[in-house]
Order: structure tokens, then sequence, then C-alpha cells
């Protein structure tokens, strides 16, 4: 089953728009979402989110996490053709096995110029 | 830093040959993923390593998929024999013990783009 549920699946946008990226989470023993971007190559790190309501902001990109109703948006400002990549959400578990992430499908999102 | 090292950076075989992927995680990581990615089921975590120990394998599809470390600066993950379906990119990455900070980063390698004929 789906533990970890991203929408919308692929999005295009032309520069200078805003887009918000959706990310659901159903598991048990919560302990961290991770946002990951990921260009044609390997994923690289963007934002971890371990309390609700707290916002993490980097540049034109930011997040906020809400553990009540298990979800997390990102939020691209000003998009930029560079910002075209797959954003892939991930769930950390607390447990006996630590560092476990789940991850979502991704977003693709799409900059046009 | 060199970051996480992974070898060959594609592979291409055929079916029933045995294929040995390669890693070698950033220095002072205590922990390493194996991950396979495709179109179909996207990023999926295999086999993890803590220290060089297997700490979770429930991800390993069969068991034609093994994986090592026999060091800390080394692992490798390997299918016998190869099937067309094993066809995706395998990512290797480590990162630190997420009990020791308040960050927890995976940091991710290149990848081996894996093709079974």
């Amino acid at each position: 089953e789906d533990k970890v549920v991203q929408s919308p699946l692929s999005l295009v946008v032309h520069e200078g728009d805003t887009v918000t990226l959706n990310c659901s989470y159903e598991v048990t023993n919560f302990r961290s979402l991770l946002w990951y971007k990921q260009e044609k190559k390997a994923p690289t790190f963007l934002f971890m989110l371990t309390s609700s309501g707290i916002e993490k902001k980097s540049g034109r990109l930011s997040s906020i996490l809400d553990k009540k109703e298990l979800f997390s948006i990102l939020n691209i400002t000003a998009t930029q053709t560079g910002d075209s990549a797959v954003y892939l959400c991930a769930v950390l578990v607390r447990g006996s096995t630590l560092g476990r992430l789940y991850f979502g499908r991704g977003t693709q999102l799409t900059v046009w110029p | 830093d060199a970051g996480v090292i992974q070898s060959p950076r594609h592979e291409v075989t055929e079916m029933g040959q045995e294929v040995t992927l390669r890693c070698k995680p950033i220095s002072g990581h205590d922990y390493l993923f194996w991950y396979r990615q495709t179109m179909m089921r996207g990023l999926e975590l295999l086999i993890y390593f803590n220290n060089n120990v297997p700490i979770d394998d429930s991800g390993m599809p069969e068991d034609r998929f093994s994986a090592k470390m026999p060091n800390a600066s080394f692992s490798t993950l390997k299918i016998q024999p190869s099937e067309p379906r094993d066809s995706a990119v395998y990512f290797c990455a480590s990162s630190l013990d997420p009990r020791l900070g308040s960050s927890y980063e995976q940091y991710f390698g290149p990848g081996t783009r894996l093709t079974v004929t």
C-alpha cells in the first residue's frame, strides 16, 4: 500500500508562476518528512520537517508540515526553468529500524520559459 | 569531499548474467542504503546497513539479490542471475546516524543505470 502520496503527478507552468506541491502520508511512528529534488541524476536534499507549523525556507522554496492532517506542501515562487525536476517527498519512520525512508512517486515539474 | 561514489555508471548485460554494483559511501557516514528507481514503482529501498551490518533487507525483491558491506568504505549489490525486469537505476546513499543530530539527510550517489536484455 502507498504510505506516501504526492500530488499532482505532473505540473507544467510558465516562468514566474508560483507552484504548490502536495505530500500526504499514512505511517505509524512518524519521525520526519523530507523533500528532495531530482533532476536527471541523483536526488538532492531540500528540507527536513519534524515539527508542525514551522515553515522552512530556502530562497524561493519553502515548506511546511501539518502533523495533525498528515501532509506537507512545498511552495516554489517565481519559478525558473532550472526548477524543472521531479520533487520527491519521503517520510522517516521512528522505530527499531532507524533510518528507513518511504518515498512518494514524485511530482514532475516542468517550467517553460 | 567526493560524495558517494558508485560504479559502474552504466551496465548492459544479458539475461542470466551476474551483475555487481559497487558503492563507496561518504567517509564517516554510519548508514548506507541501496535503492532502486523505475518509472513504474518510483524509488524503492532495497536494503540498508548501519555500521556495516544489514539492518533491514525487507525491500530486497528476491533471493537473486544480495548485498554486502565488508567494511565501512565499500558495499556491493549483486544480482544473480539477472532478468530484464531488473532493469532500473540503482542508487546508493549514505548518511550520518539520525540520532546524533536534528538533521537527517541521505546523500545519494550518481546511480548505476542497469539494462538487462
